[in-house]
């Protein structure tokens, strides 16, 4: 079963919409995590959160928010969507945001902008 | 800033052969040094890492060792198989924070 659960697995989303991707731990974790990978950049890490708090924030952009309303959720809310923001957006998860820890992957969402 | 470089684009290989992706790594300390594999359709996921000088990580028939001298944690196996088709990513974790530094992947194809 998979411990990592993102939703939706694919998405196609208008120019200018805006839209939410889910993510849920079932490993007991407190660090979660969202990456994005495409073709430009192979994984590039976006955001940590810590007990439900934000701890890096490497997305320039204000339209990419984190929402955290249990500990054991991540969703990542995209607002004014350009077709540049089309990638695989994965979400991960770690026992705790310490430098040595194992992160562990969701499958991704796959998110087209047309 | 901290920074990892490995192997660019694919590396193609015939099954039974020896394999190696570089990485090299540019960062103060002592950082923890990771292998990620990701397989088509999936996240990446945990090969293995080494935190000190000289230690070695295995997986699967995987190895590479932690190198301060050489500021290189080289990814090898000695016979390759179709079923490690997959994409290869080294990454590293700085001693003082926990944030993940990605190389560039590099892609293993198994010719048959």
């Amino acid at each position: 079963d998979p411990k990592i659960i993102q939703k939706p697995k694919y998405l196609v989303a208008v120019t200018g919409s805006e839209k939410i991707l889910i993510c849920e731990q079932y490993l007991g974790h407190n660090a979660m995590y969202w990456y994005r990978q495409s073709a430009k950049k192979p994984l590039e890490f976006m955001f940590s959160y810590s007990y439900q708090k934000l701890m890096d924030n490497q997305t320039a952009s204000s339209r990419f928010q984190p929402q955290s309303s249990k500990k054991n959720h991540l969703d990542l809310q995209i607002t004014a969507l350009k077709p540049d923001d089309s990638a695989t957006y994965f979400c991960a998860s770690s026992q705790e945001s310490q430098a040595n820890t194992e992160v562990f992957f969701g499958k991704g969402t796959r998110l087209t902008v047309v | 800033g901290d920074s990892v470089t490995q192997t660019e684009g694919q590396v193609a290989l015939s099954e039974e052969d020896f394999l190696t992706i570089h990485c090299n790594y540019s960062a103060s300390g002592y950082p923890t040094l990771f292998w990620y594999v990701q397989y088509p359709g999936e996240g990446p996921q945990l090969l293995f890492r080494a935190s000190r000088d000289k230690e070695k990580g295995s997986s699967r028939g995987f190895e590479a060792t932690y190198d301060k001298g050489t500021t290189s944690f080289h990814l090898r196996k000695a016979s390759v198989q179709e079923s490690d088709s997959a994409v290869y990513y080294c990454a590293l974790s700085p001693d003082s924070n926990y944030q993940l530094i990605w190389g560039s992947g590099t892609k293993l194809i198994i010719k048959p």
